[in-house]
């Protein structure tokens, strides 16, 4: 079965400080992409990153940068230097069965100036 | 104009009452999907169509109905509304490309049922 577990329900930092949302993915298929999305207090979802199985090479986005390690299952996305406009809950998922997303619960982030 | 727009955005309901809620797309996008996101749960998959003629179940489809009017138009119906189907909804949608497949959401209807 394919599952997504994000085991930081709430986080809060102060502005400056890095943060790592941690995400812990199952699955049995061997070729899989797994996503962050953005959740900002206005409601919308913005996508942030896809990344596939097949590339483990870690990737950074200005303070944004994720680190996937299929070793562990893990897929997880630092903050470098927090900002207030960072506070916002962040969605992992797994994408299956050829275009379905399954989520993670959730991280809500909460950056303080 | 937003490539993903749902109407309406939001809504206050009774116990009883079907509702439609409508999701259109400019994207060009052959996929669309239907998710309801619960505090705590994440966002949980209830239909999905990966083209005009097609409808699949998700995960929690009991409660609720789809329709796929056309390529750029895909509604959740619930037939008679309970309270425990208060929730946020998002509509999404994604090009066919398999795997790669990434889904792009419309703002969300925050429904109410009284």
């Amino acid at each position: 079965a394919q599952k997504v577990t994000q085991a930081q329900t709430e986080i809060s930092v102060v502005e400056k400080e890095d943060v790592t949302l941690d995400c812990v993915y199952e699955t049995r298929d061997t070729t899989y992409y797994l996503f962050w999305y953005k959740q900002p207090p206005s409601g919308e979802l913005v996508f942030l990153i896809r990344r596939n199985s097949f590339d483990e090479q870690n990737e950074i986005s200005g303070r944004y940068s994720w680190n996937f390690q299929k070793s562990t299952s893990s897929f997880n996305f630092t903050i470098t230097a927090s900002q207030v406009v960072d506070s916002a809950v962040y969605f992992c998922a797994l994408n299956y069965q050829g275009g379905k997303l399954i989520f993670g619960q959730g991280t809500e982030l909460s950056v303080k100036p | 104009d937003a490539d993903v727009t749902q109407t309406p955005r939001n809504r206050i309901t009774k116990t009883g009452k079907r509702i439609m809620l409508e999701c259109s797309q400019t994207k060009g996008h052959d996929r669309m999907y239907w998710y309801r996101q619960d505090p705590g749960l994440g966002l949980r998959l209830i239909y999905y169509s990966f083209d005009v003629k097609d409808i699949n179940k998700g995960e929690i489809s009991d409660g609720y109905s789809v329709s796929r009017q056309a390529q750029a138009k895909f509604s959740l119906s619930l037939e008679s509304a309970i309270p425990n189907q208060t929730a946020l909804y998002f509509c999404a949608t994604s090009d066919n490309r398999g795997y790669d497949d990434t889904q792009y959401f419309g703002p969300g209807t925050r429904l109410t049922v009284l």
